[in-house]
């Protein structure tokens, strides 16, 4: 099963500011099957991310994600106030099961 | 536009059975890999499992002997099934376009409203 560590567990910025979420993953994942989300209170999770860096359906461009091999970031350039929420990376490649990180909480400072 | 709607009992006692269904709205169950995810309260994300048109079902192994995720291609529809539940399996839990897909964009990009699913004695 590839774990994934998201770090850190919570941050806390102002509106306007820029961020990196980190995911690390336990064993290499291949891009295509990187993705992540967005969880506000109360709602289901929502697609930013898929393939690792491609934004999905109606995602504003403020949503950057990148990296390879075990090593994945997400970053928000200058966080809108409906940004703050729960982010969570999950991965579906190689055999089930299909993992996520455990989360990153982006919170109002 | 397409909706996942989900439904079935929300108050469970130890050792009965936990079944969802989810109807798929705006599009056609045959052609992708539809399932479910839980999130226990407080806490995140965990992967169920899902199925496809065919019947080809991939599980998480921590719940396969006690799941099964069956779909109804004439009903549009797909359906937990996870047996003898305890206290552990309270949480919320989702249907979503599966993550079996061979388009990227297609994998967990509609979810379902949520349904809480409580056991207690």
């Amino acid at each position: 099963e590839i774990v994934l560590t998201q770090s850190p567990g919570t941050l806390s910025l102002s509106p306007g500011e820029s961020v990196t979420l980190s995911c690390k993953a336990s064993q290499s994942v291949d891009t295509t099957y990187l993705a992540w989300y967005q969880q506000k209170r109360g709602q289901a999770p929502r697609l930013l991310i898929y393939g690792a860096s491609s934004r999905a359906t109606g995602i504003p461009d403020r949503f950057t994600g990148s990296g390879s091999g075990t090593d994945f970031t997400l970053t928000i350039n200058r966080v809108e106030p409906e940004d703050f929420a729960v982010y969570y990376c999950q991965q579906y490649g190689s055999s089930p099961p299909w993992t996520f990180g455990q989360g990153t909480k982006v919170e109002i400072k | 536009q397409v909706q996942l709607k989900q439904w079935g009992a929300g108050l469970l006692k130890p050792s009965e059975t936990l079944s969802l269904t989810c109807g798929i709205y705006g599009e056609s169950f045959t052609g992708f890999f539809w399932g479910w995810v839980r999130q226990s309260p407080g806490k995140g994300l965990e992967w169920i499992g899902e199925v496809n048109h065919s019947g080809v079902t991939n599980y998480n192994p921590s719940l396969e002997s006690r799941l099964t995720i069956s779909g109804d291609i004439s009903q549009n529809q797909f359906s937990l099934r996870l047996t003898s539940v305890t206290a552990a399996d309270t949480a919320t839990y989702y249907c979503v376009r599966g993550f079996g897909n061979s388009n990227p964009a297609s994998n967990g990009d509609y979810w379902g409203q949520g349904t809480l699913v409580n056991v207690s004695p």
